[in-house]
């Protein structure tokens, strides 16, 4: 069965601090992707960052940086010098290769509140 | 924005009724998918169309139906609302697969009464 969990239900912090957010995944496929796509009070689910399994390499846009550890199941997500503009709730996702479709498996999401 | 769109934006229906959700995918994408979002909980997926045809399928009951049309446009349909089928419903569309990114639309918020 496939999983995505991220067990930081919501972190608060103040405007400059960086913020780490955990994503812990399950599958049994050996090809697979993660996700990260960020939900604003609007709704609509932005997408970040795809990265697939045999990729390993650490990705950074910015202010965004992933780091992606197989041997962890992990795929964490950082944002340095956090602003207020970037409070959303931060869904982690996996798409499986046990199919035809590319549905995708998302966590339950991390709350970010920057606070001015 | 990724030039998905959908309609209504809200809708109130009340147990019994039925409804129909409208998505539009991005120009060039030939996959349309759907998920519904319970408040507070992560997208769980409905289906998949793909040319017309149904691709996949998540847990959920028969009365969630799905139509893709030739211009790749798509519709939800849900019979016999239930109070549980509040949520937001989300159209994503993509090229087909599996390494492809979905990209979302703004959502229906379906409140059912």
């Amino acid at each position: 069965a496939q999983k995505v969990t991220q067990a930081q239900t919501e972190i608060s912090v103040v405007e400059k601090e960086d913020v780490t957010l955990d994503c812990v995944y399950e599958t049994r496929d050996t090809t697979y992707y993660l996700f990260w796509y960020k939900q604003p009070p609007s709704g609509e689910l932005v997408f970040l960052i795809r990265r697939n399994s045999f990729d390993e390499q650490n990705e950074i846009s910015g202010r965004y940086s992933w780091n992606f550890q197989k041997s962890t199941s992990s795929f964490n997500f950082t944002i340095t010098a956090s602003q207020v503009v970037d409070s959303a709730v931060y869904f982690c996702a996996l798409s499986g290769y046990g199919g035809a479709t590319n549905k995708l498996i998302f966590g339950t999401g991390t709350l970010l509140a920057v606070q001015p | 924005e990724t030039g998905v769109t959908q309609s209504p934006t809200h809708l109130i229906k009340t147990r019994g009724q039925q409804v129909t959700l409208r998505c539009s995918s991005q120009s060039g994408h030939n996959t349309v998918s759907w998920y519904q979002q319970a408040l507070g909980q992560g997208p769980q997926f409905i289906f998949q169309y793909y040319r017309e045809e149904e691709n996949g399928r998540g847990n959920f009951p028969p009365r969630f139906s799905g139509l893709q049309f030739p211009n790749y446009s798509s519709e939800l349909n849900v019979n016999a609302l239930e109070l549980d089928d509040s949520a937001l419903y989300l159209c994503a569309s993509s090229s087909q697969g599996m390494k492809e990114t979905q990209y979302f639309g703004p959502g229906t918020r379906l409140l059912v009464l």
